[in-house]
């Protein structure tokens, strides 16, 4: 089976410009989470999806972040304006919906970097 | 304070030893517990889960779990230098839905 796909595998960009992360779960999987994980702050959630609905965005650092999924087989994070600071690795993770004691699998993850 | 507590370490120990990876959580009423376990430049990997107190034993892994200390550890037996990691403790808080709280994650180093 395949796992959680993340693509592109490495961004390397300009500060200001648009970045955007794709992922797709694992098929059957409702719920999806976008991470960010740098060696200062450790694995950080940004925001997660129920059934392709958002349920908690706490996670989002600012407004220059969003997050779609407009299916259940496909979510993008994006961000605009990209800084500096924002270099990070991204990793997107599914689970089954309403389950949980089940745990997450994550994809291959996202190493960005903004110059 | 945080909500799940690791030692960042290095945890360095010898090939063939016992390496013991404790954490510690606040929410009294979590339910799940997993360990992870994260190869430098690669995405977390789940080793174990574990539910209910006591310990759950898979290959060289044990995860033990007490809940009224508000404890999770995990022991590898017959340590290798491909267990070399860091190990993420991530639990499933009360009201959070599917949401886990990750630790720090503690490193650690087997020794040949």
């Amino acid at each position: 089976d395949a796992g959680v796909i993340q693509s592109p595998r490495h961004e390397v960009t300009e500060m200001g410009q648009e970045v955007t992360l794709r992922c797709k779960p694992i098929s059957g999987h409702n719920s999806l989470f976008w991470y960010r994980q740098t060696m200062m702050r450790g694995l950080e959630l940004l925001i997660y999806f129920n059934n392709n609905v958002p349920i908690d965005d706490s996670g989002m650092p600012e407004d220059r972040f969003s997050a779609k999924m407009p299916n259940a087989s496909f979510s993008t994070l994006k961000i605009q304006p990209s800084e500096p600071r924002d270099s990070a690795v991204y990793f997107c993770a599914s689970q089954p919906a309403g389950r949980s004691n089940q745990p997450q699998h994550f994809g291959d993850g996202t190493r960005l970097s903004i110059l | 304070q945080k909500e799940v507590e690791q030692n960042s370490g290095p945890l360095s120990v010898p090939e063939g030893a016992i390496a013991s990876l404790n954490c510690t959580y606040s929410d009294r009423v979590s339910q799940s517990f997993f360990w992870y376990r994260q190869y430098s430049g690669k995405s977390p990997e789940l080793i174990m889960s574990i539910y209910s107190n006591g310990d759950k034993e898979d290959g060289r892994f044990t995860a033990q779990l007490n809940k009224a200390s508000q404890y999770v550890s995990l022991l590898i037996r017959d340590s290798q230098p491909s267990d070399s990691a860091t190990y993420l403790c991530a639990v499933n808080m009360e009201n959070a839905g599917n949401m886990l709280t990750f630790g720090g994650g503690t490193r650690l180093m087997v020794k040949p």
